[in-house]
């Protein structure tokens, strides 16, 4: 079975720190990719990579950034948390286009 | 981008019923898969359908991609099927996966 694994379940962060989500999964798909979950916003694309080291804006990119320095793991940033990023964030990864996404278990983040 | 559209947004049921729910596209789609997210807001994966009907247990699919829509059918509703599920699909060559807003359903004992 594909694994996707978020390195948290939930954290709580100040406002201004640096925060790191990490996500690996196991079953060497070229494609992750990291989603924010707000109610009543549904589920948008923050991010995306299709191979090491490249990446691509999703819709809402702005705030964070992103780094794949291995196949297996894409790490989620926030350089300057803010309280209008306490979300839950959920990463996902699929294999190659148009196939079968798998996700994580989710990040319930809470910046105060 | 394309947008999905499912409905209803929120089904209630007594447990035991059978319930039907939609997902519209604006346009076709490859990717298109329904999930079931639990209550610890994990994103399960139900079915992977760009067209065609598949069975799983309980639970059906089926897509018309022709016609951009497709439904989940879920039978003899158990009290843990409750929860909110989700439809998404990709544009052919596009990597990005668009979510609908999400059917919550309820099953009451």
């Amino acid at each position: 079975d594909v694994k996707v694994t978020q390195s948290s379940r939930y954290l709580v962060k100040r406002t201004g720190e640096k925060v790191f989500l990490e996500c690996v999964q196991d079953m060497d798909h070229e494609n992750m990719f990291w989603y924010r979950q707000d109610p009543g916003l549904g589920l948008r694309l923050i991010y995306f990579s299709y191979d090491v080291k490249m990446k691509e804006k999703g819709d809402i990119p702005e705030g964070y950034s992103v780094s794949r320095e291995k196949k297996e793991r894409f790490s989620l940033i926030l350089e300057s948390a803010s309280t209008n990023q306490t979300s839950m964030y959920l990463c996902a990864s699929s294999s190659s286009l148009n196939t079968e996404a798998f996700f994580g278990q989710g990040t319930r983040l809470t910046v105060v | 981008g394309i947008q999905v559209e499912q409905s209803p947004p929120d089904l209630i049921l007594q447990e035991g019923a059978n319930s039907t729910l939609r997902c519209n596209f604006s346009d076709s789609v490859n990717n298109l898969q329904w999930f079931h997210q639990n209550p610890w807001g994990q994103l399960i994966n139900l079915f992977y359908i760009p067209s065609g009907t598949k069975q799983n247990g309980r639970l059906s699919a089926t897509t018309v991609a022709t016609e951009r829509y497709s439904l989940l059918y879920i039978s003899s509703s158990q009290t843990t099927d409750s929860g909110v599920y989700f439809c998404a699909g990709a544009l052919q060559g596009a990597q990005k996966l668009v979510f609908g807003q999400g059917t919550r359903l309820t099953i009451n004992p």
